[in-house]
């Protein structure tokens, strides 16, 4: 079975600082990654996803992630965190018969000035 | 904008009641899924459609049922709710049902049952 496991449901760093929230992933096979971001009161909005084409993966606002297969993982990462960065992280495997997202139990990233 | 249009957008209901929510997906979407997410179980995958036809139940529970209908648009009927029922319920589109697909999220709907 595919599962995903972030590290940490909640991490701080300051304004300017490196973002790195951690995601490992079980599976037997490669998946196919995800991460999305939810603001407050708002829905998920896709930042990257891994389909096995490249191991880098450039996300939207400045965000990527590496498929590391060695370590089973995908973390994100951020060089520069901003403000409008705060929000709940959630990675994602696509797994089942039709697909569906598997989702982890999220991250909470509040970014201090 | 994802493009997923869920109503409503807030639900305020009493224990026993029915509610149904509704979703129109993405243009050209083919695929619907249903999520739903509360502080204590997380986001939780319902059920999935394609096409009109029901395709993979997650956990959802007898006392909640769904469908597709012929224009995709697909509805969540919830019954018998009970306080625990309280959470956000997303709806999900995408193309098709490939590994690898961008699922689409609305904005969900919020549901409170008092």
């Amino acid at each position: 079975a595919q599962s995903v496991t972030q590290l940490g449901s909640h991490v701080s760093v300051s304004e300017g600082a490196l973002v790195l929230l951690r995601c490992n992933y079980s599976s037997s096979v490669p998946p196919y990654l995800f991460w999305y971001v939810q603001y407050p009161n708002q829905g998920l909005q896709l930042l990257l996803k891994y389909t096995s084409a490249a191991t880098l993966v450039k996300g939207i606002n400045g965000f990527e992630a590496e498929f590391k297969k060695s370590e089973t993982s995908f973390h994100l990462t951020k060089p520069s965190a901003h403000m409008s960065d705060a929000a709940e992280y959630f990675c994602a495997v696509s797994k089942g018969s039709a697909r569906q997202l598997t989702f982890g139990s999220g991250t909470q990233l509040t970014v201090l000035p | 904008d994802s493009g997923v249009t869920q109503t409503p957008k807030h639900l305020i209901t009493a224990t026993g009641q029915r509610v149904t929510l509704r979703c129109s997906p993405r243009s050209g979407d083919l695929s619907v899924y249903w999520y739903q997410q509360s502080l204590d179980q997380g986001l939780q995958f319902l059920i999935q459609y394609y096409n009109g036809e029901e395709r993979a139940k997650g956990n959802i529970l007898e006392r909640f049922s769904a469908q597709q209908f012929p224009d995709l648009h697909s509805e969540l009927n919830l019954s018998s709710l009970e306080l625990g029922d309280s959470a956000l319920y997303f709806c999900a589109s995408s193309v098709s049902e490939s590994s690898g697909n961008t699922i689409y999220f609305g904005e969900g709907s919020w549901l409170t049952v008092v």
